[in-house]
């Protein structure tokens, strides 16, 4: 069964600061890889996905995040966070074997990242 | 182009009784998905519906029941509510034969006195 661990639960860090936000999933067989940000009272949106080709994969507002299949990661990173990051981040995970849509993302459980002035 | 849109967006019920949340996906998906968020939690899957019928189901009880319509749009019914059941739940349409990219709506958010 697949899994998928988010290592902090909350991660505090000065604006202009770096950030990396670490996630790890235990699938037997291939995946695609989602990272999706929820604000405040707001539904989920999609951040950036690896679906195959090139380990590095950017997304939008300037995050990017790095496939590693030998340690079956996919930590998000930005080099330069700004107030309005401040949000809550999910790793998500779908096995490829389905085919199309057919199987559902399994979600970690989120971490709280805050951008401080 | 509308994303997807749920409805209503906030409701209280108390416990026993029934709910019924709506979904309509955004323009061109023909799947969609529905998810539990539980405070401080991620998403839990509950079911998915493709061409009006459930394809795939989460780890819930059948007091959770859907449906989709001929025009794709689809319907959460949860009876005999209990608190545990307080949530925003979460609709997600996607395209079947696409990579499974889900498109989330704003939720609809659950609160069982």
């Amino acid at each position: 069964a697949q899994s998928v661990t988010q290592l902090d639960s909350q991660v505090p860090v000065f604006e202009e600061a770096p950030v990396e936000l670490r996630c790890n999933y235990s699938s037997s067989v291939s995946v695609y890889l989602f990272w999706y940000v929820q604000y405040p009272n707001q539904g989920l949106q999609l951040l950036l996905k690896y679906l195959s080709g090139s380990t590095l994969v950017k997304g939008i507002n300037g995050f990017e995040a790095e496939f590693n299949k030998s340690q079956t990661s996919f930590h998000l990173r930005k080099p330069s966070v700004h107030i309005s990051d401040t949000a809550e981040y999910f790793c998500a995970v779908k096995t490829t074997n389905y085919g199309g849509s057919q199987g559902n993302l399994i979600f970690g459980k989120g971490t709280k990242l805050s951008v401080k002035p | 182009d509308a994303g997807v849109t749920q409805s209503p967006t906030h409701l209280i019920k108390t416990r026993g009784q029934q709910v019924t949340l709506r979904c309509s996906p955004k323009s061109g998906h023909d799947t969609v998905s529905w998810y539990q968020q539980a405070l401080g939690q991620g998403p839990q899957f509950i079911f998915q519906y493709y061409e009006e019928e459930e394809r795939q189901r989460g780890n819930f009880p059948d007091r959770f029941s859907g449906h989709q319509f001929p025009n794709y749009s689809s319907e959460l019914n949860v009876n005999a509510l209990l608190l545990g059941d307080s949530a925003l739940y979460l609709c997600a349409s996607s395209i079947r034969q696409g990579t499974g990219e889900l498109f989330f709506g704003e939720g609809s958010r659950l609160t069982v006195l």
